[in-house]
């Protein structure tokens, strides 16, 4: 019973193609994440929804779109993939989003390399 | 520009012997810290929490401590296990009067190795 699933696991590819990564969650919440963990391990947020509604932004290329077709998943579309996409996405998922004592439950991750 | 830093890359304690991890902050807005515990291959899970009214907070055999004017928290497990050993991250929130977004800040982990 995976509460927050990721697909693929591993994703290989070579630069400029277009990949998208899948993310769902059975716990009921309306909330989700996606997270990028770079090279120096830092894991930054990259975007939330809540309720299928875009919450948070961050400073990210117009090259990543997320897309929420429900409030059950949220999936990460990249366009033209650059070397320094390489990295572990991590999607999650909270109950709320409004105060900062929701605890967040993360995804496996996926380890994406770009050629 | 990191607002949330783990200095010690890795750490390696005996079974039964206290594992004293660190976190520092630059941020003054934070008023919400996390401590995630990260196997390999799997995501992060959550650890423990402490508000910033609080200077400590216990849950077994995890004890975080917020130091607020220095900026710094550190997360005790006592006894440490082998089971311990895993990558442990700690994050910061901005609850803002309640409207944080969800948005956590983490630090580049700590990773622990408890020998048996």
């Amino acid at each position: 019973d995976t509460a927050v699933s990721q697909t693929p696991k591993y994703l290989v590819t070579q630069m400029g193609n277009d990949k998208s990564i899948k993310c769902e969650q059975n716990l009921g919440h309306d909330t989700m994440y996606w997270y990028k963990q770079d090279s120096k391990k830092f894991l930054k947020i990259m975007f939330s929804y809540n309720n299928k509604e875009l919450i948070i932004n961050e400073t990210v290329p117009n090259r990543f779109s997320p897309k929420s077709p429900d409030k059950a998943h949220l999936n990460l579309h990249i366009n033209s993939l650059e070397l320094g996409d390489s990295a572990v996405y991590f999607c999650a998922s909270s109950e709320g989003w409004v105060t900062s004592t929701d605890t967040q439950y993360f995804g496996p991750g996926t380890r994406l390399t770009v050629l | 520009d990191q607002q949330v830093k783990q200095n010690s890359p890795s750490l390696s304690v005996q079974e039964g012997r206290i594992s004293i991890l660190n976190c520092d902050y630059t941020n003054s807005m934070f008023d919400y810290f996390l401590w995630y515990k990260k196997y390999p291959a799997e995501g992060p899970t959550f650890l423990i929490s402490i508000s910033s009214i609080k200077d400590k907070n216990e849950d077994g055999r995890f004890t975080v401590f917020l130091n607020k004017s220095a900026k710094h928290l550190s997360l005790h497990i006592v006894p440490s296990q082998p089971g311990d050993s895993a990558v442990y991250f700690c994050a910061a929130n901005r609850d803002a009067g309640g409207t944080s977004y969800g948005k956590l800040t983490f630090g580049q982990g700590t990773i622990l190795t408890v020998h048996p």
